[in-house]
């Protein structure tokens, strides 16, 4: 079946570091590929999303690229932000459009 | 933006309390979704509809029930509350594109069944 798979937290960074978030995926077909960001007390917002083989996502500096041959949609940053701390989501949604499937979430911590 | 509401944001409430969680969109969109959200942060599908007249339990097994009378509108609802009900629940809405569909998410309702 749909899985995905992020890397755990917390994630802890300096202001101004590189941030590399790992997500792999599995399933059928070809899947549409969404990284969702969660501010504290706060719903999820869509933060990017690919829907094909080679697509880069990008937003607020935050990208990733729909990797086929890996199965991968790792999140970067070239510099993160105090303001970026949040749990950010890795998700998928199957080729039907009948779920959206999400990982656990990985928590980011930005001290300045 | 994304208009997707949800009220109340916090619940306090005694068990064996009936409560019902509301969640109101204004974008026309025929999909709507409940999901539960777990201290770990984990996300599980309860319920979700495709439009007026219908609901479908998700992935997650859960003692609430949901009703689609109107497309704006999709509230959640337990009889009989009880401390394990304890969590923040997540209403979301999509238009129905397939894979190129996006969800958009309402705020959230944080809630505690003491």
């Amino acid at each position: 079946g749909n899985s995905v798979t992020q890397m755990e937290g917390p994630v802890t960074l300096s202001e101004e570091a590189f941030l590399t978030i790992n997500c792999t995926y599995t399933a059928t077909g070809y899947p549409s590929l969404f990284w969702y960001v969660q501010y504290p007390g706060e719903g999820l917002q869509l933060l990017l999303k690919a829907t094909k083989a080679d697509d880069k996502g990008s937003n607020k500096g935050f990208e990733a690229t729909y990797r086929k041959e890996t199965t991968s949609f790792h999140l970067e940053k070239g510099s993160v932000q105090v303001s970026d701390s949040a749990v950010y989501f890795c998700a998928l949604i199957n080729q039907a459009g009948t779920a959206l499937i999400f990982g656990k979430g990985t928590t980011l911590s930005v001290s300045s | 933006e994304a208009d997707i509401y949800q009220t109340p944001r916090y619940l306090v409430i005694g068990t064996g309390k009936k409560i019902t969680l509301e969640c109101s969109q204004t974008m026309g969109h025929d999909k709507m979704y409940w999901y539960q959200q777990d201290p770990g942060m984990e996300l599980h599908l309860i319920h979700y509809s495709y439009g007026v007249n219908s609901t479908e339990k998700g992935d997650l097994s859960s003692e609430s029930t949901v009703s689609r009378i109107r497309t704006e509108h999709f509230p959640l609802t337990l009889e009989s509350a009880r401390p394990s009900h304890t969590s923040q629940y997540l209403c979301a809405s999509s238009e129905d594109r397939g894979p190129q569909e996006t969800q958009y998410f309402g705020p959230g309702t944080r809630l505690l069944v003491l």
